[in-house]
């Protein structure tokens, strides 16, 4: 099992302010989706990152992907009520295209 | 984009009877889909990965006789839970394209 350990579990910060996200593994993953999810909804893809090193930016969100793949953040830069939400990063497994393990997810709370 | 509709977005049943989900893929073809189930306050958990005209592969401690899983066209993978009961009540969830999720069925058995 790949396991993706997610920190922090949550997160209250103002608006503002940044905040970063890290999703760890011990494992390699093909690789790394980023997540956002609403109450009662599934998870909407905000990024897919495949090489390693790579970065990825979507407006205030930055996304890396670690050198050895197997850990990646999400940061986002002077966050604002409307980035408050469940994030989850997902690796996809290796030689198992589209079987993704799940971290546990950052609770992010932006308040004004 | 790749939409994934899934469908009812809730359900609730009495213990013993058995319910049936939908996913459909609405604007591609999907010969792959998967399910995935959340507890409260937990993460998504892959239950098993279904394929088009073939037997679903259902992942280590899933029982397949108890989620029956049916893919009949390249559009449509249907979740049946069979002989549910209250420890079955969850968030189910579909994916295709496979990064594109659907919306969710709660589920709550009675």
């Amino acid at each position: 099992t790949q396991l993706l350990e997610q920190s922090p579990q949550f997160l209250s910060i103002q608006e503002g302010e940044n905040l970063t996200v890290y999703c760890n593994s011990s494992s390699v993953f093909s690789s790394l989706q980023w997540y956002r999810q609403e109450p009662g909804e599934g998870p909407v893809l905000l990024v897919t990152v495949v090489t390693g090193g790579e970065v990825k930016k979507l407006k205030r969100l930055t996304f890396q992907f670690g050198d050895a793949r197997k850990d990646s953040s999400l940061h986002i830069t002077a966050a604002q009520t409307g980035d408050t939400g469940l994030y989850l990063c997902a690796g996809e497994v290796m030689s198992s295209w589209g079987k993704l393990q799940f971290g546990a997810g950052t609770q992010v709370v932006v308040t004004p | 984009g790749a939409v994934v509709s899934q469908h009812p977005s809730r359900v609730i049943c009495k213990s013993g009877t058995s319910v049936k989900i939908e996913c459909r893929s609405l604007d591609f073809q999907a010969t792959t889909m998967f399910w995935y189930r959340q507890f409260p306050k937990q993460s998504l958990m892959l239950m098993a990965t279904s394929n088009e005209g073939s037997k679903a592969t259902y992942e280590q401690g899933v029982e397949k006789d108890k989620f029956l899983i049916n893919h009949a066209s390249l559009t449509l993978s249907t979740l049946t839970v069979t002989s549910a009961h209250p420890e079955d009540s969850s968030f189910y969830i579909c994916s295709a394209n496979p990064y594109t999720f659907g919306s969710g069925t709660r589920l709550t058995v009675v």
